[in-house]
């Protein structure tokens, strides 16, 4: 079946500039993860989604960064005002259940690269 | 907190050599440890996984063993091929935690010469 996909690959702004990236998760997947991965890092967790219910925003670097996944299904990542120190890769994940199951495995998208000139 | 160290790469061995990939671990109450893959030009998959002390995880030739007394969870393979080249991930994803997000280290790139 279709994985977790996300669009687009490749974006560059300008400095300033919003952008919005999209996450379409597995179909039925209740958990819905973003993460941010820097140059030569690991992903960090930014933000998890129950459903619709935003329930963890603690990983989010200031408040130009905002999530929503209004109907409980694709989600979208927005950054407003972008600055440099936002170019990364931002990786959308999915599972099944909700968070509390550790066990849980979480499927990847393949990303969201960002370059902000 | 929680956090992951594993060996910095990138690690450039030969075609059918022995590969270990280092990785400990800090964290509070009974973590679960995940090694990801990440292929050239795709997403994260995970490798394999393992969910409580003594635990071995494997799949396509990798294992790892959870190892509480060292809080280690090093990931082998007897032979590694071409193919294998990639950025490995160790991670963890905390048991009973108000945040079981996962925890990644910083990746080891592995090159395979033929």
């Amino acid at each position: 079946g279709a994985g977790v996909s996300q669009s687009p690959r490749y974006k560059v702004a300008k400095r300033g500039q919003d952008v919005a990236l999209r996450c379409d998760p597995i179909s039925g997947h209740v958990s819905l993860f973003w993460y941010q991965q820097a140059l030569g890092q690991g992903p960090e967790f930014l933000t998890y989604f129950q459903n619709e219910a935003q329930l963890d925003k603690s990983g989010l670097p200031s408040d130009r960064f905002f999530a929503e996944r209004p109907e409980g299904s694709v989600s979208t990542l927005k950054i407003q005002r972008t600055q440099q120190e936002d170019s990364a890769v931002y990786l959308c994940a999915s599972s099944l259940t909700r968070r509390y199951e550790v066990r849980e495995t979480q499927y990847f998208g393949p990303g969201t690269r960002l370059l902000v000139l | 907190g929680n956090s992951v160290t594993q060996m910095e790469g990138p690690v450039t061995l030969s075609e059918e050599a022995f590969l270990t990939i280092n990785c400990t671990y800090t964290a509070t109450g009974y973590p679960s440890l995940f090694w990801y893959v990440q292929y050239p030009g795709e997403g994260l998959q995970l490798l394999l996984k393992a969910t409580k002390a003594d635990d071995k995880g494997s799949n396509k030739g990798f294992e790892a063993t959870y190892r509480k007394e060292t809080t280690s969870f090093h990931l082998e393979k007897g032979s590694v091929q071409v193919s294998d080249s990639a950025v490995y991930f160790c991670a963890l994803s905390a048991l009973y935690s108000s945040a079981s997000k996962i925890i990644f280290g910083s990746g080891t790139r592995l090159s395979i010469r033929p």
